[in-house]
């Protein structure tokens, strides 16, 4: 079995703050993916990362970076410098399994409001 | 515009009615899956197709129904339909039906049932 937790379920910052939304991962396997993807207002679901569970390099993407840590099952998603844009539902998802038919988990989400 | 393409987008029906949201996956993805977003479950897996076979079902309740034509496009029938089933139903497809590639997203066909 597979499960995804984001503890934080709504977080609010003032624009140019930098926060953390946590996730926290549970499976048997040694061969899984974590991804990141965001919800906009608009409602459509943008993929924003994808990692291996060989992989446990940190990851930046412009204001955005990953921080992977297998002894603790966490996969958390700092945004830098926030801002009004990027206040959305992020959502942390997770696929693992054996066989030919696995598919996303995926966690609460966590309401990020960036207030101007 | 992700290349998934769901129809329609909005959609307003009446309890006990029938409808069938449409999905059409980026060109050259094999699978198709079916999600159901709602305030209080979360983001539910429905059902996976690969190259037009039934892969893999989730909590997909005995009232709904999906399939994958030739086309690779796919269709998921609710009927009966219930005030809980209003919700945000995606669609995904990815290239291999193995799930680790990630999914792309449509945009989704939002679901009011009254």
């Amino acid at each position: 079995a597979q499960k995804v937790t984001q503890a934080q379920t709504e977080i609010s910052v003032v624009e140019k703050e930098d926060v953390t939304l946590d996730c926290v991962y549970e499976t048997r396997d040694t061969t899984y993916y974590l991804f990141w993807y965001k919800q906009p207002p608009s409602g459509e679901l943008v993929f924003l990362i994808r990692r291996n569970s060989f992989d446990e390099q940190n990851e930046i993407s412009g204001r955005y970076s990953w921080n992977f840590q297998k002894s603790t099952s966490s996969f958390n998603f700092t945004i830098t410098a926030s801002q009004v844009v990027d206040s959305a539902v992020y959502f942390c998802a997770l696929v693992s399994g054996r066989g030919s038919a696995r598919q996303l988990t995926f966690g609460s989400g966590t309401q990020l409001t960036v207030l101007p | 515009d992700s290349g998934v393409t769901q129809t329609p987008k909005h959609l307003i029906t009446a309890t006990g009615q029938r409808v069938t949201l449409r999905c059409s996956p980026r060109s050259g993805d094999l699978s198709v899956y079916w999600y159901q977003q709602s305030l209080d479950q979360g983001l539910q897996f429905l059902i996976q197709y690969y190259n037009g076979e039934e892969r893999a079902k989730g909590n997909i309740l005995e009232r709904f129904s999906a399939q994958q034509f030739p086309d690779l496009h796919s269709e998921l029938n609710l009927s009966s339909l219930e005030l809980g089933d209003s919700a945000l139903y995606f669609c995904a497809s990815s290239v291999a039906g193995d799930g680790f590639a990630g999914y792309t997203f449509g945009s989704g066909t939002r679901l009011t049932v009254v």
